[in-house]
């Protein structure tokens, strides 16, 4: 069984660019999770797709943007890069059970530094 | 709103020493809560995950417990060795939405 994988695994950005970061989900999981982890901070939610639909959003602009293909692959988009924007990103793919053993399986991460 | 706080967020301990982990969260509304590991510049580790109902899980040298209605978990690691310092981050499932919500975690270092 594969695991998650993300790809670039860093990546070193210029303001005002845009960024495509890549995310391929665990066999068989139909759900992809991004967030966002600042240094010395914890992991904050982005949003999720649940069979190539938006499926929940967490406090971030409308530049943070995604995708999520049949193979339930994923791409996390961001535009107009700000300095703030330098981060681990991190997706995690899942199976929604609405139960409580539900749990979501992470990637290495992608390290965005934005100069 | 959820809140998540994890106390201390660093710690720094001798090789053979049992220790805790403490984590607490605003809403006791919960589907469950997970501890993570991460090293550094890494992905999440899941290390055990306690649903809503239960009360404590263990995994070898970890055990969790989950008290709800005060909102508070601990992490125990029994004979802690230099293999077990990272970044331990716990996380909660609220029950109204799929994603998790996380602490800030505690850097763990545990001196040979």
């Amino acid at each position: 069984e594969t695991g998650v994988t993300q790809s670039p695994t860093h990546l070193i950005k210029t303001r005002g660019q845009q960024v495509t970061l890549r995310c391929s989900s665990q066999s068989g999981h139909n759900t992809v999770s991004w967030y966002q982890q600042a240094l010395g901070q914890g992991p904050q939610f982005i949003f999720q797709y649940y069979r190539e639909e938006e499926n929940g959003r967490g406090n971030f602009p409308p530049r943070f943007s995604g995708l999520q293909f049949p193979n339930y692959s994923s791409e996390l988009n961001v535009n107009a890069l700000e300095l703030d924007d330098s981060a681990l990103y991190l997706c995690a793919s899942s199976v929604p059970s609405g139960g409580a053993h539900e749990t979501q399986y992470f990637g290495p991460g992608t390290r965005l530094l934005v100069l | 709103k959820q809140e998540v706080t994890q106390i201390p967020a660093a710690l720094s301990v001798p090789e053979g020493e049992n220790l805790v982990l403490n984590c607490s969260f605003t809403d006791s509304a919960i589907y469950n809560l997970q501890w993570f590991r991460q090293d550094p510049g890494k992905g999440l580790t899941s290390l055990l995950l306690i649903q809503s109902s239960q009360r404590e899980q263990t995994s070898g040298r970890l055990n969790a417990s989950l008290d709800k209605s005060s909102g508070r978990s601990t992490l125990y690691i029994a004979a802690s060795q230099p293999g077990d310092s990272a970044t331990y981050l716990c996380a909660v499932k609220p029950g109204s939405a799929r994603q998790l919500t996380f602490g800030s975690g505690t850097q763990l270092t545990v001196l040979p």
